[in-house]
């Protein structure tokens, strides 16, 4: 059972077009990570949200720690074909240990 | 400075059969971590290991699964007998960081390419 829920699961769209992919739990988390998994892949750190209301932005993507410590999104702007992938979140505890979504799918297209 | 090694990549089975995976951290990394991830999943903990110690296998079906790090450095896992259910891609992943509590900086954590199992 995931604790933490992504949404959508998959998103098709264009080169160009911006998306934004969200991560929702009813718990709260020392920490929130983002990783990105390619076919045959193990899942790669994007980035590492600690505080409420946080915001990073690494290059044209922009996360978003939600204030309670529970949620948090992430927005591709002018996605790119290279930004094809499975996302995924990772929620850890006091103890660093991460639980992950089930991730979302995102195909861009040329 | 070489990532996380697994092998096999690939292994298929029968049922009934046991199988073992191997994992080689980065160079100095204390805690090394094995995941399952079933398709269309997000990875799940099976057992982390600071050092040579276990310190969370809690997720562990230990009925059928065990591992060992008998030296700090290099992991096994094994499953015997394998179940159909076991078909899941198993990712080793290590990290410089011991965690703890009041742990408030991040851990990152480095995943090899996984090995995929398949029963039939």
């Amino acid at each position: 059972t995931q604790l933490l829920e992504q949404s959508p699961q998959f998103l098709s769209i264009q080169e160009g077009e911006n998306l934004t992919v969200y991560c929702n739990s009813s718990s709260v988390f020392s920490s929130l990570q983002w990783y990105r998994q390619e076919p045959g892949e193990g899942p790669v750190l994007l980035v590492t949200v600690v505080t409420g209301g946080e915001v990073k932005k690494l290059k044209r993507l922009t996360f978003q720690f939600g204030d309670a410590r529970k949620d948090s999104s992430l927005h591709i702007t002018a996605a790119q074909p290279g930004d094809t992938g499975l996302y995924l979140c990772a929620g850890a505890d006091s103890w660093g240990k991460l639980q992950f979504g089930a991730g979302t799918q995102v195909v861009v297209t040329p | 400075e070489a990532g996380v090694v697994q092998s096999p990549r690939y292994k298929i089975i029968e049922k009934k059969q046991p199988v073992a995976f191997w994992c080689n951290p980065i160079s100095g990394h204390n805690t090394l971590y094995w995941y399952r991830q079933n398709l269309g999943q997000g990875p799940e903990l099976l057992i982390r290991y600071e050092n040579e110690e276990a310190v969370d296998d809690s997720q562990l079906p230990k009925d059928r699964f065990s591992a060992e790090r008998l030296k700090g450095v290099d992991s096994t896992l094994k499953i015997q007998p394998a179940e159909l259910g076991d078909s899941a891609v198993y990712l080793c992943a290590s990290s410089s960081r011991l965690a703890g509590p009041g742990f408030v900086d991040y851990n990152e954590q480095f995943f090899g390419p996984g090995t995929r199992l398949t029963v039939l």
